[in-house]
């Protein structure tokens, strides 16, 4: 079952503008991973950070991680056009083990308009 | 270095027909992933798969629905006797072969339109 939650479920913002999405899940985890979505193409892998890490940065994306409230937050900053899409949380629960399987959550779309 | 390459890109059925969609993982990468996506929702997980062999098949529905992945040549998600529920985008991502953290690279997707 999916245990990813994004919030909210939709965002439109101008461009230049900073865009915040969140994601909420349920078990321990692992790690927990973005990845973007543009439309009708297959998603791309934009940032993983660890269950020991709080904070990560890659360009112009921020992500940040509360394992005490179960909660993540992806920050693109400067947005441009092209960053429009959906974007996913997936999480590797720590029960996993072995089992290499990744839970999503349902997406955040993100409209940057010109 | 090609990418997950998925085909067909769209594919078209009419009801009671098999559709079989192709994966090859990108070169390295033994895991493979399947998952169905419907307009406006998340990814829905079907089967995981290695070489020769289902791992994981929970996502799955038990009938019509079945997957493999051959020691050669690309993995096959075939569902037989399609009905218009099927149609959705098809994406295969694959996992490098090597223990560590899991992150998929995704193919394009095969777009199912079962009339």
């Amino acid at each position: 079952s999916q245990q990813g939650e994004e919030d909210p479920q939709a965002l439109s913002i101008q461009e230049g503008e900073n865009a915040t999405m969140n994601c909420s899940y349920k078990t321990s985890i692992n790690n927990l991973q973005w990845y973007r979505q543009n439309s009708g193409r297959g998603l791309v892998h934009l940032i993983l950070i660890r269950s020991n890490e709080r904070e990560k940065h890659s360009g112009r994306l921020r992500v940040t991680l509360d394992t005490s409230k179960k909660s993540s937050s992806l920050l693109i900053t400067a947005s441009r056009a092209a960053d429009t899409a959906s974007y996913f949380c997936a999480t590797v629960p720590a029960w996993a083990g072995n089992n290499r399987k990744l839970i999503w959550g349902l997406g955040t779309s993100l409209a940057v308009n010109p | 270095n090609a990418g997950v390459m998925q085909n067909p890109r769209h594919l078209v059925r009419r009801r009671g027909q098999e559709a079989r969609l192709r994966c090859s993982p990108m070169k390295g990468h033994s895991h493979v992933y399947w998952y169905r996506q419907l307009p406006e929702e998340g990814l829905k997980f079907m089967v995981y798969l290695q070489k020769e062999n289902i791992i994981d098949e929970s996502g799955m529905p038990k009938e019509r629905f079945s997957a493999e992945f051959p020691k050669e040549g690309p993995s096959i998600l075939r569902i037989q006797q399609v009905v218009r529920g099927d149609s959705a985008a098809y994406f295969c991502a694959s996992s490098p072969r090597e223990t560590g953290e899991l992150r998929l690279f995704f193919g394009s997707g095969t777009q199912l339109s079962v009339l």
